[in-house]
């Protein structure tokens, strides 16, 4: 596709419930982000794909939160027992990966998640 | 610890005036440097970034930024906003893929 798409565009879940948002990266771009994007705040980083691997897990904000990425295109963030602090827009990024520097990110349009 | 800072969390400014949003950031390496745009329900878009070379770099929609070593600093200008310009910017630095910083935005609102 032209650009990084994420679904679905809009989701309202009830607290306790658990959601799966779903990020497709540009094709051909081997690095993917997720960040969180909470209401007059920045974003914040929460994990980083390099192919399908996740080398860094440290931005998860609890073990609520996991993430995986198959065949080194698609990737899903996964919330388990939402709760109503987990309200945010969720953000996924994708970039070519350069090696050992900072490659520019693209962003998709976002995922607004409102825990009721 | 690595931070950036955007001091300024909301500017106006009328339309045609000048603009200047300011980024300041704390890193132990000079890190790559980027300005993002946000406009309401929109994911970001890259208007400008820096990596090496000319301090001075030019982006899109007509803007451009300043990197200043000496201070920390890689501010966004644009000679004349136009009423379009009205969106939440970011400024962001990294040194890896996976150290990505943002600032927490500045919303400019145009006056007509």
């Amino acid at each position: 596709g032209a650009g990084v798409s994420q679904s679905p565009s809009n989701k309202v879940t009830e607290k306790g419930k658990d959601v799966e948002l779903r990020c497709d990266p540009i094709s051909g771009h081997t690095a993917l982000y997720w960040y969180r994007q909470s209401l007059g705040q920045g974003l914040e980083f929460l994990i980083y794909f390099q192919g399908n691997s996740a080398p860094d897990k440290s931005g998860l904000p609890s073990d609520r939160f996991s993430a995986e990425r198959t065949g080194g295109s698609v990737s899903t963030l996964t919330i388990q027992r939402t709760q109503q602090e987990d309200s945010a827009v969720y953000l996924c990024a994708s970039s070519l990966d350069s090696g050992g520097s900072a490659d520019t990110q693209y962003f998709g349009p976002g995922t607004r998640l409102t825990v009721l | 610890a690595q931070s950036v800072t955007q001091p300024d969390i909301h500017i106006t400014v009328s339309e045609g005036a000048s603009l200047e949003l300011r980024c300041n950031y704390s890193y132990g390496a000079t890190p790559y440097l980027f300005w993002y745009v946000q406009s309401p329900g929109q994911g970001l878009q890259l208007l400008l970034k820096y990596f090496s070379g000319d301090t001075l770099v030019q982006g899109i929609k007509g803007f451009e930024a300043e990197f200043k070593r000496s201070q920390s600093s890689f501010n966004l200008r644009k000679p004349s906003v136009h009423w379009s310009d009205a969106a939440e910017y970011f400024c962001a630095v990294a040194v890896y893929n996976n150290d990505m910083r943002f600032g927490a935005g500045t919303r400019l609102t145009v006056k007509p």
